[in-house]
């Protein structure tokens, strides 16, 4: 069964205190990987797509990379801005009638304090 | 602007009552879809359409119902056949890529409580 798992559920940093998100995945064949940042009450915001093992974008503070399992989400020197739920998605190579449907991972919340 | 706009922002439903929500967008995507959000769960599924007149099913379809009757439009119904309503709900959008599907753009979404 394809499955997406994000870990940990909830995470607290001090504001500066780098760390990273995990985001692994179990599915046959991965069309795309992709983040989101989702604010309380608000629509989830797209942030990367990733699309084969190596790949990695930064945006900003943000830096997304993917292996053949699982993908990381590196936050550098955390801002209390950065406050928020990251969703992580997957695409997997299905039949062509189901082929833009995503997996969903439950999130990771992120807290920064000052 | 561009974007997907959804209304209203807090619905409020009385026990066997059905509730339309709104969802429009002018990003001239193909596909748009429909998401039910529980605190602690990941985004479910509930009804997607690729294209104008045609939509299918998704995870949790039961006691919902939808309608595509413009590119720019997929309204969902929430009807008294959903036993526990209250929830988060997103409407989402996407461009085809001529082989796939590309990231999804979402809406603010509706919050929706049983009273």
């Amino acid at each position: 069964e394809d499955q997406v798992t994000q870990s940990p559920e909830a995470l607290r940093l001090q504001e500066g205190e780098s760390s990273s998100l995990n985001c692994s995945y179990t599915v046959s064949g991965l069309r795309g990987l992709f983040w989101y940042r989702q604010d309380p009450g608000k629509g989830p915001e797209f942030l990367f797509t990733l699309y084969s093992a190596g790949e990695e974008k930064e945006k900003e503070r943000l830096k997304a990379t993917l292996t053949k399992k699982e993908s990381f989400l590196h936050i550098t020197a955390p801002k209390p801005e950065d406050s928020a739920t990251y969703l992580c998605a997957v695409q997997a190579l299905q039949s062509m009638d189901s082929n833009y449907q995503l997996i969903w991972g439950a999130g990771t919340k992120l807290i920064i304090k000052p | 602007d561009g974007g997907i706009t959804q209304s209203p922002k807090y619905l409020f439903r009385k026990e066997g009552q059905n509730v339309t929500l709104s969802c429009e967008q002018n990003l001239n995507h193909d596909a748009m879809y429909w998401y039910r959000q529980d605190p602690g769960q990941g985004l479910r599924l509930i009804y997607y359409s690729q294209i104008v007149n045609d939509f299918q099913k998704g995870d949790i379809a039961e006691g919902y119902s939808v309608s595509r009757e413009k590119k720019e439009s997929f309204p969902l119904t929430v009807t008294s056949a959903q036993k526990n309503p209250t929830a988060f709900y997103l409407c989402a959008s996407t461009l085809y890529g001529g082989s796939s599907y590309n990231e999804q753009f979402f809406g603010p979404g509706t919050r929706l409580t049983v009273l």
